[in-house]
């Protein structure tokens, strides 16, 4: 079954640490990428996408992803965490088709410390 | 900017009891989706729904939920008869007839079943 998994729930870095947040998907066909944050009672907010142009994408807030297919991974990084960074992010893919639902990982869980 | 609007942003019922959440789409959007986050789990997908019809529903939107635009703008999600397990936080989320699968959502509504 098509699937996305996010590898640690919980990440801490240190303020001006480099953040990532890793992603895999399970298809052979290459799907789209999203990532959102999830501020806490929030809703989800769209950071970046992978639509299968550029494989590196610059999103929001100093975020980029780079898609590889080679390692079915869409990992998130940016290269100073700063402490308004302190969220949850969820990957999430779709391979089009007539609904094109987001599939969403398990989130993580980004905890920066001072 | 637009976005997608959702009404009411908490509310507070009795097991048995009848809902409705409703949900205002960002206006040339032709796709319809609603998500549900139970606390502290992952964002899943219960309903996409597309010229007027549902066009895909996951195992989770069983007989006590249905979906319907009723007046071409907003977007309901009904819960015939509360569960304690339907408290979760559920999104509305909106496509443009075009693009690579980008949604938009809303704020959330919070459903809490007593």
């Amino acid at each position: 079954a098509q699937s996305v998994t996010q590898l640690g729930s919980h990440v801490s870095v240190s303020e001006g640490a480099l953040v990532l947040l890793r992603c895999n998907y399970s298809s052979s066909v290459p799907p789209y990428l999203f990532w959102y944050v999830q501020y806490p009672n929030q809703g989800l907010q769209l950071l970046l996408k992978y639509t299968s142009a550029a494989t590196l994408v610059k999103g929001i807030n100093g975020f980029e992803a780079e898609f590889k297919k080679s390692e079915t991974s869409f990992h998130l990084t940016k290269p100073s965490a700063h402490m308004s960074d302190a969220a949850e992010y969820f990957c999430a893919v779709t391979w089009g088709g007539a609904t094109n639902k987001l599939i969403f990982g398990t989130g993580t869980l980004l905890a920066v410390q001072p | 900017e637009p976005e997608v609007t959702q009404t009411p942003s908490h509310q507070v019922t009795q097991m048995g009891q009848e809902v409705i959440l409703r949900c205002v789409p960002i206006s040339n959007h032709l796709y319809f989706y609603w998500y549900r986050q139970i606390l502290g789990q992952k964002v899943e997908f219960l309903v996409s729904f597309y010229n007027n019809e549902i066009s895909e529903k996951s195992e989770i939107f069983d007989d006590q939920f249905s979906v319907e635009r009723p007046d071409g703008s907003n977007f309901t999600l009904k819960i015939r008869s509360t569960k304690l397990e339907d408290s979760a936080m559920y999104f509305c989320a909106t496509k443009r007839p075009a693009g690579a699968g980008e949604l938009f959502f809303g704020e959330g509504s919070r459903l809490t079943v007593l």
